[in-house]
């Protein structure tokens, strides 16, 4: 199945861009996902890109996509301390056509004001 | 809707007792999905359901875990006998058909087996 592998924490100050790095392994995955999962709740969808877009855009978020090196990062721009939160990086199984979601170990990211 | 809803949000117990987490599932989503966070493994499938079937339980730790989805409002997921290994929080999540991989997460059910 997919292998997705993230860096397990970021810091960064109020107001700086904060960049959250994952790699995955299978190439043919159609759908690559950041989820945010803040103290105590569950995971939330937060943004999405196909698997044939480069990049995509939503408010201060930026994902951007190599496909060559298997590369999907996460951008927040001027980070705010709400941001704090888990983020995790998530492919489908190419063999599976149910949505059966590969998770990454999860970043753990600090905004410090 | 009110989302995924889980009971009970904690659990407490001591080892050997029976556990049993429940889950109603947003209404309308075909899938349901049974999770397991730990520090150590991050997140885990344990087993998903399509129409109340069983799909995939491939990630079932070992017998002493069954999980059941009786009708399409409601699941379980059962550990007996506990042990403290299987301390962790278990989400449920649900999805709908053709949802790609969007997942609807619950708050969770943080164990605690003693």
């Amino acid at each position: 199945g997919e292998d997705v592998e993230q860096s397990l924490f970021l810091s960064v100050r109020e107001g700086d861009s904060s960049v959250i790095n994952c790699t995955y392994t299978d190439s043919s995955s159609t759908y690559l996902y950041w989820y945010k999962q803040e103290p105590g709740a569950g995971l939330q969808l937060l943004t999405y890109i196909f698997s044939n877009m480069d990049m995509k855009q939503d408010q201060r978020l930026t994902v951007l996509l190599n496909k060559k090196d298997k590369h999907l990062s996460l951008r927040i721009a001027d980070t705010q301390t709400g941001d704090s939160a888990i983020y995790f990086c998530a492919g489908i199984d190419r063999g599976s056509t149910l949505g059966r979601l590969y998770f990454g170990r999860g970043t753990q990211l600090t905004v410090w004001p | 809707d009110a989302g995924v809803i889980q009971s009970p949000r904690h659990e407490v117990t001591e080892m050997g007792q029976e556990v049993t987490l429940r889950c109603k599932p947003i209404s309308g989503h075909d899938y349901l999905f049974w999770y397991r966070q730990t520090m150590m493994r991050g997140l885990e499938l344990l087993i998903y359901f399509n129409n109340n079937v069983p799909i995939d339980d491939s990630g079932m730790p070992e017998d002493r875990f069954s999980a059941k989805m009786p009708n399409a409002s409601f699941s379980t997921l059962k550990i007996q006998p506990s042990e403290p290994r299987d301390s962790a929080v278990y989400f449920c999540a649900s999805s709908p058909s053709g949802g790609g991989g969007e997942l609807f997460f619950g708050e969770g059910s943080r164990l605690t087996v003693l």
